[in-house]
């Protein structure tokens, strides 16, 4: 099964780029990575999604190396308003398309 | 605001009794999926469904059952509740390609039912 894992907390100062790493060692042929971003009580809000090599949007790049055993979000110059909870997810097609969460890296920006 | 809306946003119980938490998707969305959050336990897929039909399923207990109706809301049964069972229950819906792979789907999130057992 695909077992995702993430550092648990990281902080940053505002400016700065964060770069958060998810493992999925076990990620099959057909599975994306997605990362979400969640805020106290409110649900998880997509941020970025890839396959391989690199995707970029207007908030925050995605880095896949070519065995796809992990992947890095960035978030380039970060503010106050990015303190959240950052998760992974990826499915996996060899286990009937379960989907799996890694446990969230709590990243706290500070002035 | 996703445009997925969850009711209720609250709800206290007690042990062994049943209740049942509903889910309405974003217009035009076929897909819905279920996710419980606990602290210990992080998010947790529960089940998903496309236009009616169980598509995958995760980590859902035998007490725990969900559907999908033909106007596309969907409804997670929970019984037997235990203490365990208290967690932010999320519901997720996403345009859902028949031909795609769940992983390849934006989801989009409600706000949550906060379920308390006690």
């Amino acid at each position: 099964l695909a077992k995702t894992t993430q550092p648990i907390s990281m902080d940053s100062y505002e400016g700065q780029e964060v770069n958060i790493t998810c493992s999925h060692n076990n990620i099959a042929t057909n599975d994306y990575i997605t990362w979400y971003q969640q805020f106290p009580s409110q649900g998880p809000r997509f941020i970025i999604q890839g396959y391989k090599t690199k995707v970029t949007n207007e908030v925050a790049s995605l880095f896949i190396p070519a065995d796809r055993k992990s992947s890095t979000l960035s978030l380039p110059r970060v503010s106050l308003s990015d303190t959240a909870v950052y998760y992974c997810l990826v499915g996996d097609s060899a286990a009937g398309n379960k989907l799996t969460f890694g446990g969230g890296t709590r990243v706290l920006v500070k002035p | 605001d996703s445009g997925v809306t969850q009711t209720p946003k609250h709800l206290i119980t007690a042990t062994g009794q049943r209740v049942t938490l509903r889910c309405s998707p974003r217009s035009g969305d076929l897909s819905v999926y279920w996710y419980q959050q606990s602290l210990d336990q992080g998010l947790q897929f529960l089940i998903q469904y496309y236009n009616g039909e169980e598509r995958a399923k995760g980590n859902i207990l035998e007490r725990f059952s969900a559907q999908q109706f033909p106007d596309l809301h969907s409804e997670l049964n929970l019984s037997s509740l235990e203490l365990g069972d208290s967690a932010l229950y999320f519901c997720a819906s996403s345009v859902a390609f028949a031909s795609g792979f769940p992983s390849t789907d934006t989801q989009y999130f409600g706000p949550g039912t906060r379920l308390t057992v006690l």
